[in-house]
């Protein structure tokens, strides 16, 4: 059965320094592996995504993620942090799980970035 | 190309009462997914369908809540009777999987249902 834990329920960062949103997977098949972000009172929108191609995974607005599997994990980076960068971020697990016929697609606990000016 | 639509937006209801939300995948996703969200939690998936067809509806409180697809097309997911527990947003979400294995979902706007 897959499952996904975001190891961090808030980071805070100031703004200009680099932003680590942890996130560690399990999987019975090859998934495929995402990163949404939600800001207050707005839909999910998605920020990359990993699906067996290149393990480091460039997305919008200065995110990227590398998928390393034997470490089981999928942490989002980016360089310089922003003021518009505060929102809550979800890391996600899709596979063919149980039924071969769709994907399952299961959603971590969420992390809250907060930017400090 | 026009994305997953969602109505209502908003719902307040009185517990005990019965509401049903409507969802409009995008053409040609075979795949649509109904998500809970409580606040400050992330989303729980509530029911997959395959076009119209259940392939996973193991954490729907069948109890209370109920869903259908038919023509494997728009989906309704109904609640009766409400709780105050049921207060959360509910996302609809399509994705083109056709037994290809992974691909992206994408989200409508959700509806916030607030049980009084």
């Amino acid at each position: 059965a897959q499952s996904v834990t975001q190891l961090d329920s808030h980071v805070s960062v100031s703004e200009g320094t680099p932003v680590l949103l942890r996130c560690n997977y399990s999987s019975s098949y090859s998934p495929s592996l995402f990163w949404y972000v939600q800001h207050p009172n707005k839909g999910l929108q998605l920020l990359l995504k990993y699906t067996s191609a290149a393990t480091l995974v460039k997305g919008i607005n200065g995110f990227e993620a590398e998928f390393k599997k034997s470490e089981t994990s999928f942490h989002l980076t980016k360089p310089s942090a922003h003021m518009s960068d505060a929102a809550e971020y979800f890391c996600v697990v899709s596979d063919l799980g149980r039924y071969s016929s769709a994907s399952k697609i299961i959603f971590g606990s969420g992390t809250r970035l907060s930017i400090r000016p | 190309e026009a994305g997953v639509a969602q109505s209502p937006r908003y719902k307040i209801i009185e517990k005990r009462q019965s509401v049903a939300f409507w969802c409009n995948p995008i053409s040609g996703h075979a795949t649509l997914y109904w998500y809970q969200q409580i606040l400050g939690q992330g989303p729980k998936l509530l029911i997959q369908f395959q076009n119209n067809g259940v392939v996973d509806d193991s954490q729907l409180p069948k109890d209370r809540f109920s869903a259908e697809r038919l023509k494997g097309v728009d989906s309704t997911l109904k609640i009766q009777p409400a709780k105050l527990e049921d207060s959360a947003v509910y996302l609809c979400a399509s994705s083109l999987a056709r037994g290809l294995g992974n691909t992206e979902a994408f989200f409508g706007q959700g509806t916030r249902l607030t049980v009084v």
